[in-house]
């Protein structure tokens, strides 16, 4: 079944150092996103890539990077100048237009400092 | 800028009780919206989806919503709440005319209580 793996479920960062979230999908959809969610503040877009080899910031992409190499593969580096990374963190991509317009999610990671 | 927003961080009815969470959303072109569904330390999933076809739009496990243009709104109604329904709720609407094409503004959510 086609869908987007999102891995690890759980991570843990100590303070200081940079985690990479993955994010595969073989939906063979040209744009996805990374998203943060916390607790009564609703999903905030951190990074986009609409093609292979570009990508866009969101709203909140200080302390994130990212990379677009292949089209399955988005992966998200938080770095040590992200203050506040503990969050839960979603990858999507979008495909189709019209009444097939839409996004699929993977199943998320959550990420806590320690 | 479109943006979202969802009357009511917490919406508590009973089992069987008519659901009705709320959604208005500003945008200055026809846009795309969507509801998802979110259980705990899950990813979100699909309810239904307005895109400019039907404005009373039918989706999973019985929900509806339907496009208001005149009032900006696209609130989720369900006829008989389930306590399987208890879950956090998301309206979002597609930006698909600005400089982030084709990403999805979210609202804060609403988390719905069933109670039996």
């Amino acid at each position: 079944d086609g869908g987007i793996t999102q891995s690890p479920k759980y991570l843990f960062r100590k303070e200081g150092q940079n985690v990479t979230l993955s994010c595969e999908q073989n939906l063979n959809h040209d744009a996805m996103y990374w998203y943060r969610q916390d607790p009564g503040q609703g999903l905030r877009l951190i990074y986009y890539s609409q093609i292979v080899n570009d990508f866009q910031k969101g709203d909140i992409a200080e302390g994130y990077s990212v990379s677009r190499e292949k089209k399955e593969s988005f992966p998200l580096t938080v770095t040590s100048a992200q203050k506040n990374p503990t969050a839960f963190y979603l990858c999507a991509s979008m495909a189709g237009t019209g009444a097939n317009y839409g996004y699929t999610f993977g199943s998320g990671t959550r990420l806590t400092v320690v | 800028a479109q943006s979202v927003t969802q009357l009511g961080s917490h919406v508590s009815v009973s089992e069987g009780a008519l659901v009705l969470l709320r959604c208005n959303y500003s945008s200055s072109v026809p846009p795309y919206l969507f509801w998802y569904v979110q259980y705990p330390n899950q990813g979100l999933q699909l309810l239904l989806k307005y895109t400019s076809a039907a404005t009373l739009v039918k989706g999973i496990n019985g929900f509806e919503a339907e496009f208001k243009k005149s009032e900006t709104s696209f609130h989720l109604t369900k006829p008989s709440a389930h306590m399987s329904d208890a879950a956090e709720y998301f309206c979002a609407v597609s930006d698909r005319y600005g400089g982030s094409q084709g990403n999805l503004i979210f609202g804060k959510g609403t988390k719905l209580s069933v109670k039996p």
